[in-house]
């Protein structure tokens, strides 16, 4: 069966420093990859979402990247955090195909301080 | 534009309460699916059903049942007999194809907050 995993699970970062999470799915080839974030007592926005190794679309201009370097593994980056970053994130997965249904990794926690 | 409304921020009810999650949707695909997920407080998104815009049939599992209904747009969530272990946030969404390349790009709602009371 498949698997989705994403670290750290949270995480304090100080305004100006870099992020890196890491997802990554086990148990399939060639998933379709998803970045979404959920501020406080708001909806889920998405990021980024990827159908393939380098091959990833940007939803919101922001000072957050995504990187696929591996087919089962996406990276969401930031060189400088700002205070609006803070946020629930969470990666998904799915098949590609009709509206297949995605399935979600566990969340981080971002608090920027 | 693709939307998904969850009018409904918060609602608390009483346990063995039977309640009524709305999710009104606007889209201009005649092809398109809609989704609820489960929240708990620890965060993670849990996936509870899927449902094809050519199937408007409602569907039971066990207390739970959604009720589509193309006519008014409108995909709604009922919990009945409600239990304290129900309390979480629910998020309906809705899937739509994201450019030339084919994929399906997913659209939540804002998510209403259930809290079931002892």
């Amino acid at each position: 069966s498949q698997t989705i995993h994403q670290w750290p699970a949270t995480l304090v970062q100080p305004v100006g420093s870099p992020l890196s999470l890491e997802c990554t799915v086990e148990g399939t080839s060639n998933p379709n990859l998803y970045w979404y974030r959920q501020a406080a007592g708001r909806g889920l926005q998405l990021l980024f979402y990827s159908i393939g190794i380098d091959q990833i679309s940007s939803e919101v201009p922001q000072n957050l990247s995504a990187s696929r370097p591996q087919d089962r593994q996406f990276i969401l980056s930031s060189k400088k955090l700002l205070l609006s970053d803070s946020g629930f994130y969470l990666c998904a997965w799915n098949f590609g195909g009709s509206g297949n249904t995605i399935y979600f990794g566990e969340g981080s926690w971002l608090t920027v301080v | 534009a693709q939307k998904v409304t969850q009018a409904q921020t918060e609602i608390s009810v009483v346990e063995k309460e039977d309640v009524t999650l709305d999710c009104v949707y606007e889209t201009r695909d005649t092809t398109y699916y809609l989704f609820w997920y489960k929240q708990p407080p620890s965060g993670e998104l849990v996936f509870l059903i899927r449902r094809n815009s050519f199937d408007e049939q409602n569907e039971i599992s066990g207390r739970y049942s959604w009720n589509f209904q193309k006519s008014t747009s409108s995909f709604n969530f009922t919990i009945t007999a409600s239990q304290v272990v129900d309390s979480a946030v629910y998020f309906c969404a809705l899937s739509e194809v994201a450019g030339a390349s084919g994929t399906y790009k997913y659209i939540f709602g804002t998510g209403t907050r259930l809290k079931v009371l002892a």
